[in-house]
């Protein structure tokens, strides 16, 4: 089955410096790559998500980048701020009816 | 648009009693329902994929006998933890796809956190 490995498990940044979280992922016939962000307590919020068919996609200050051929896939967060502490957990599924694998989650603190 | 409710929020019982957890997409028809499970600090795991109408496909490792899952809408799926043991406190989210339009994206339910005496 699907493996996906996420790096690192822990990032502290300055706040308004940028961030990234990269993942790894071992089954080619993945198609579909999530981002979730979770709060204490809380359900994960979809933040971005990216499909196969494409290389990168951008909102606002958040980007995702994929790169097929190696099999990873990374979250560029911009201009951080102290909003954007939380665990984030990437994730990789066929799509459709296939369920999500995810990472081990990173914990993102944004220094004030 | 895309809202999945789970019911109760939260649960306390007594080893060895059986608690049922109901997940519904109220906004939506779902194709396919999702159970995950998460313990302290650690990632979800997938347990189970359920279609209306048709047995649910356990993960590896999850036993069918004392997780069962029901769907018997396309707003509706029920988990319920048969004689649950303290080892099955855990948060338990369930997730749904829609039956139209991007069938990829899984909007989650609130969770129901478990706690077993």
């Amino acid at each position: 089955g699907e493996n996906v490995e996420q790096h690192p498990s822990t990032l502290s940044v300055q706040e308004g410096d940028s961030a990234v979280i990269k993942c790894t992922y071992s089954d080619s016939a993945s198609n579909y790559f999530p981002w979730y962000k979770q709060e204490l307590g809380k359900r994960p919020q979809l933040i971005i998500d990216i499909r196969s068919n494409v290389g990168e996609k951008k909102d606002q200050r958040i980007a995702v980048t994929l790169n097929k051929t190696a099999k990873h896939f990374s979250l560029h967060i911009t201009e951080t701020q102290p909003e954007d502490s939380a665990v984030y957990f990437c994730a990789a599924s066929n799509g459709g009816a296939d369920g999500l694998t995810f990472g081990k989650g990173t914990h993102l603190i944004i220094q004030p | 648009g895309a809202v999945v409710s789970q019911h109760p929020s939260w649960v306390i019982c007594k080893s060895g009693t059986s608690v049922k957890i109901e997940c519904r997409s109220l906004d939506f028809q779902a194709t396919t329902m999702f159970w995950y499970r998460q313990f302290p600090k650690q990632s979800l795991m997938l347990m189970a994929t359920s279609n209306e109408g048709s047995k649910a496909t356990y993960e590896q490792g999850v036993e069918k006998d004392k997780f069962l899952i029901n769907h018997a809408s396309l707003t509706l799926s029920t988990l319920t933890v048969t004689s649950a043991h303290p080892e099955d406190s855990s948060f338990y989210i369930c997730s749904a796809t829609r039956l139209a339009g991007s069938t990829d994206t899984q909007y989650f339910g609130p969770g129901t956190r478990l706690t077993v005496l």
